[in-house]
């Protein structure tokens, strides 16, 4: 089944504590991307990935780390995590940029106290 | 920044009454997909639509593209509670940008029985 997979799925974590949400697709995709999603801003792009040791800065990058070692994994990093990072977090990932369809993980609920 | 604004942001009808949401741009895109998003999941393609002017139907739901492909509109006839959910519209860039979709903020759809 072709499936974008995201863990955890709940994460409740200290301001500073370093984590690490990882995202694994199963559909060889080349693009790959980091989104957040807050109340009334909706979906927000944090970094993307057009293919392996390719990642560029999206929206709001800013307090987040991405690595592409491997074509299907895509993990996000929070080095110093701060209570203004916790949000909705989703992993999609695309055959290209253009699409033609983005899939998306079940995303991780993110609370930084 | 290409930008995709979406109304209305909250709309509560009755089962059986129609209803029409725009996703409006001042820019043009290459293509726009309308995605789906129930709580505690991640979006779901609903359709893709490539050429200015084209009509895509899904049962119920009916997609338009605009003739200059800065716009679209999702219409459902017949509302049903199982058409609850957020609504999002996104748009692919008709410039050389690798950043991917740009997402609008989605509206929230119930349907009361």
């Amino acid at each position: 089944e072709a499936q974008v997979t995201q863990n955890p799925r709940y994460l409740i974590t200290v301001t500073g504590k370093k984590l690490t949400v990882t995202c694994s697709q199963n559909m060889n995709h080349e693009y790959m991307s980091w989104y957040r999603q807050d109340p009334g801003l909706g979906l927000r792009q944090i970094y993307y990935s057009m293919n392996v040791e390719v990642t560029d800065k999206g929206d709001v990058p800013e307090g987040y780390k991405v690595s592409r070692k491997e074509k299907r994994n895509f993990p996000l990093i929070l080095e110093s995590p701060s209570p203004n990072q916790t949000s909705l977090y989703f992993c999609a990932s695309s055959l290209t940029h253009r699409g033609p369809e983005a899939f998306f993980g079940q995303g991780t609920r993110l609370t930084v106290v | 920044t290409q930008l995709l604004e979406q109304s209305p942001q909250f709309l509560s009808i009755q089962e059986g009454e129609n209803l029409t949401v725009y996703c409006n741009s001042s820019s043009v895109f290459s293509s726009l997909q309308w995605y789906r998003q129930e709580p505690g999941e991640g979006p779901v393609l609903l359709v893709t639509v490539v050429t200015g002017g084209e009509v895509k139907k899904l049962k119920r739901l009916t997609f338009q593209f605009g003739d200059a492909r800065k716009d679209s509109s999702l219409h459902i006839t017949a509302a049903q509670p199982g058409d609850t959910g957020l609504y999002l519209c996104a748009g692919a860039g008709s410039g050389g940008g690798a950043d991917g979709l740009t997402f609008g903020k989605g509206t929230h759809l119930i349907i009361q029985p």
